[in-house]
């Protein structure tokens, strides 16, 4: 079964440093790794989705990696901003699955930037 | 596109009522999923749909919950009767019909069993 653990579990940086989130997986036999941000109240959106066969994405101020062998996987967030904080989660589809929907969730970082 | 759109976003009811949450995906996309989140298991995976057909279920608790999709634009999760361990938040997402792509969440219906 697969399992996603992410440290740290909270985070709380001042605005301008760049930071970076953890999340690791027991089953190395992925095909993809997402990265997605929730707000309070709100619904996750999908920030960075990694294929297996690429080992970085990037979208603006955000980079993620993956490393497979390892089952790890990190997201970088360069020059933090207020507006940047909410809880981060990792996800990977579940081991053995044949659809990537099938995703099982890290239990999240939650990110605070403060002024 | 208005992106998935669910309802109600909050639902407070009493143990033993019938709770129905609604669904509407994006348009165009083939799978749907329902997930529900509470703070001590996070996010779970109950039921998820591809083309309208229910392909895995075995996330669903009980046969207390049961859910439908009878046309590519709406999808009901419907818990009878409602216990107070049904409180959390459920989530539909959608997706396009190739694999490997993102995932795209509604907001959520808050639901609270009295």
């Amino acid at each position: 079964k697969q399992e996603v653990t992410q440290i740290p579990a909270a985070l709380s940086v001042p605005e301008g440093e760049n930071l970076v989130l953890n999340c690791s997986f027991t089953d190395s036999a992925i095909y993809n790794l997402q990265w997605f941000r929730q707000d309070p109240g709100k619904g996750l959106t999908s920030l960075l989705l990694i294929q297996s066969s690429q080992r970085e994405q990037t979208s603006g101020r955000l980079n993620a990696s993956l490393d497979k062998s390892s089952g790890r996987s990190t997201l970088y967030i360069a020059a933090s901003q207020p507006g940047d904080s909410a809880t981060y989660l990792c996800a990977v589809p579940n081991a053995g699955g044949t659809s990537y929907g099938k995703l099982t969730f890290g239990q999240g970082t939650i990110l605070t930037v403060h002024p | 596109d208005a992106g998935v759109i669910q309802s109600p976003r909050h639902e407070v009811t009493e143990m033993g009522q019938e709770v129905t949450l609604r669904c509407k995906p994006i348009s165009g996309h083939d799978y749907l999923f329902w997930y529900r989140q509470t703070m001590m298991r996070g996010l779970e995976l109950l039921i998820y749909f591809n083309n309208n057909v229910p392909i895995d279920d075995s996330g669903m608790p009980e046969d207390r919950f049961s859910a439908k999709m009878p046309n590519a634009s709406f999808s009901t999760l419907k818990i009878q009767p409602s216990e107070p361990r049904d409180s959390a938040v459920y989530f539909c997402a959608s997706s396009f019909t190739a694999s490997n792509e993102k995932l795209f969440f509604g907001s959520g219906t808050q639901l609270s069993v009295l």
